[in-house]
């Protein structure tokens, strides 16, 4: 199926560093979603984005919606330790279905 | 709880055989999704549920799969003769109402099937 071209892949970080990670795609999307997994769970919504060019904040995570609709970026500021997980980014919306389509995700690692 | 919850949390059984796996959504979630993850990926979507019905069974992978839900509640996604290639974690998620593109969707945790 397809997916969204997520980067990087994965991340080697000290605590306190901030982060960035992005999101591509051929296609257009209504809503660009960002989760982290962690091990043995499923995922958890961070941040949810439904307007092109739109920037929007959860404490240290903040998002933004491309303004051509094909691509998104999440930045973790001031990284601590249990930011690790693998962040998936998911866009919907695309050609009116609700289905999610994922990224392969960037696998975070924080080191104290 | 007030999550969605999944059954088993693992399974592990041999190529050929049938294996059901069962997905509870929140109380009240009228959409149901099932997506596959396979290591070190990201989800693919198999179907999703509006109620009962299923308008979108395009991410479903061969006619091997099949999935049912009863009641607006309970959903059973169905593997027969099972292949190797079918090991994944199998992950459920509701959502509360389908009405556009801005309904969240909550996961559960996975099902991990290990076809031997």
């Amino acid at each position: 199926g397809q997916q969204l071209n997520q980067s990087p892949q994965s991340m080697f970080i000290q605590e306190g560093e901030d982060v960035s990670m992005n999101c591509t795609s051929s296609s257009i999307f209504n809503t660009w979603l960002w989760y982290k997994q962690d091990p043995g769970e499923g995922p958890v919504l961070l941040i949810a984005l439904y307007k092109a060019g739109e920037l929007t904040s959860n404490g240290r995570l903040t998002a933004q919606f491309g303004i051509t609709r094909k691509d998104s970026f999440l930045n973790i500021s001031a990284s601590i330790p249990s930011d690790v997980g693998i962040y998936f980014c998911a866009g919907q919306g695309q050609g009116g279905s609700e289905k999610l389509v994922f990224g392969k995700g960037t696998k975070l690692t924080v080191n104290p | 709880g007030a999550g969605v919850s999944q059954s088993p949390s693992n399974k592990v059984t041999e190529k050929g055989k049938d294996v059901e796996l069962r997905c509870d959504p929140i109380s009240g979630h009228t959409a149901l999704y099932w997506y596959r993850q396979r290591l070190g990926q990201g989800l693919e979507f198999l179907i999703y549920f509006q109620g009962n019905s299923a308008p979108d069974k395009s991410g479903l992978p061969s006619d091997r799969f099949s999935a049912e839900r009863t009641g607006e509640s309970v959903s059973t996604l169905t593997i027969q003769r099972t292949q190797q290639e079918d090991s994944a974690v199998y992950l459920c998620a509701s959502s509360l109402i389908w009405s556009g593109p801005t309904d969240t969707q909550y996961f559960g945790p996975g099902t991990r099937l290990t076809v031997l």
